[in-house]
Order: structure tokens, then C-alpha cells, then sequence
């Protein structure tokens, strides 16, 4: 089955600092993939939407200066946090979508903890 | 705007019963997806069913089943013989023309021995 994988799944950082978060398509194209946010035992909240060799789409209220995305190939997207914060602690999970299922497949989800 | 709506933040049902949980969306679309996710302590999102609006019948996966009403845009999920390994968030999500997925708040489900 599809997989997407999600990498780091803990992370510890400074504030100040800046981190990257990658997901992965492993078997599959992935021609747009979503960024999500979850909150504790909240629901995952639409961060972005990238599409490969563009732009991405910030939804809003989201920083694009500050949440930078890259979507260089078909099986690669970054979420790069930069000059992180407390308050940008949080649990990070990015969607990729399939084109010949129409399917969604999710990763592992990133933990973010900014000291 | 799309919307999805759970009514529900904790549900719990003992082992062996059924359980169903509530979920009504908003959309002006006519061609659209509905989903329900599992979401364990483990926080990976698990697809449990899928159910394409253009589709009268209701999807059906093992012990869970879907009871979809498109013109009272409701999409409740049926949980059969619930087990233990069940307990767990549970998300239903809204899709449409390849766009992102737009997730309710959630329904905690806690099955009990």
C-alpha cells in the first residue's frame, strides 16, 4: 500500500532555531501534498497545500515567512519552521494525495517542542 | 465554505456492542468524498472508510459501515462488535476535486471491557 514517510518524529529545538520537517512519498507520486497542524486533543487544522514545482497555497492566518515549504519533486515536501518559538510547539502531519485513487495517505506526524 | 461537524466529543460503548458515530457536513459541491479516520494514541491517521458522494450505497469495511444521507448531509459511522483495539479519535473529513481533506473536531471513542 501506499506510504508516506515522515521524518524526524521528535524533535527538541531552541528557540530561535530553525527546524525541517520532511515528508516522503515511498511508492508513489505525489503531485500536491498538505500540511496539517494538530493541537492536543484538538482536530489537524490545514496549514498549506503544495504542489510540486510551485508555490504553496497558505491558508489563513498561516506565515509563510515563517512555515516554508518546499516541494522540489514528486515524492519529497519539506516543512521548514523557522526561528521557532514556544508557541510553535506542536504535532506536525503531512498528507500526500494519489492521483491514480484518489487517495490520501498520511504520515507518521512530526512532534515539535521549541525550548 | 466546506465545513464538517461532530457532535460528539466522547462516546463510549462496552466491548461486543455497536456504537455510531455522528457527523454532518456543509457544501454547495455535488461530487465530493467523505471519510472517517482512526486516530490511536500513536497519532497515525488510519483510514477506516471512504464513501464517494456519487454512490448511493453505503460503504462497508468489516465492522464498520457508514449510514450516508447526502441530502441531509449526513455521513454517521456504524462500529460493529467494538473491540478493545477500537478505542481511539475518530475524525470524519470532507474532500472534494482533489483539494485538501477538512476535518470535524473529533469523537473520542473509549470501548470498555
Amino acid at each position: 500500500g501506499a506510504v508516506v514517510s515522515q521524518h524526524p518524529s521528535r524533535v527538541i529545538c531552541k528557540s530561535g532555531t530553525s527546524v525541517k520537517i520532511e515528508c516522503r512519498s515511498l511508492d508513489f507520486q505525489a503531485t500536491t501534498m498538505f500540511w496539517y497542524r494538530q493541537f492536543p486533543k484538538k482536530s489537524l487544522m490545514l496549514m498549506a497545500t503544495s504542489n510540486e514545482g510551485s508555490k504553496a497555497t497558505y491558508e489563513q492566518g498561516v506565515e509563510k515567512d515563517k512555515f516554508l515549504i518546499n516541494h522540489a519533486s514528486l515524492t519529497l515536501s519539506t516543512l521548514t519552521v523557522t526561528s521557532a518559538h514556544p508557541e510553535d510547539s506542536s504535532f506536525y502531519i503531512c498528507s500526500a494525495y494519489r492521483t491514480d485513487n484518489y487517495g490520501y495517505t498520511f504520515g507518521s506526524g512530526t512532534r515539535l517542542t521549541v525550548v | 465554505a466546506q465545513t464538517v461537524t461532530q457532535s460528539q466529543p466522547e462516546m463510549s460503548v462496552q466491548e461486543a456492542e455497536t456504537v455510531t458515530l455522528s457527523c454532518t457536513y456543509d457544501t454547495s459541491e455535488n461530487n465530493y468524498y467523505l471519510f472517517w479516520y482512526k486516530q490511536p494514541p500513536s497519532r497515525q491517521m488510519i483510514l477506516v472508510i471512504r464513501q464517494e458522494a456519487y454512490k448511493q450505497q453505503n460503504a462497508t469495511e468489516n465492522r464498520f459501515s457508514v449510514n450516508f444521507q447526502k441530502a441531509a448531509k449526513s455521513f454517521s459511522l456504524k462500529i460493529s462488535d467494538s473491540q478493545l483495539g477500537d478505542t481511539a479519535m475518530y475524525f470524519c473529513a470532507f474532500t472534494y476535486n482533489n483539494n485538501d481533506m477538512r476535518f470535524g473536531a473529533g469523537t473520542r471513542l473509549t470501548v470498555k471491557p
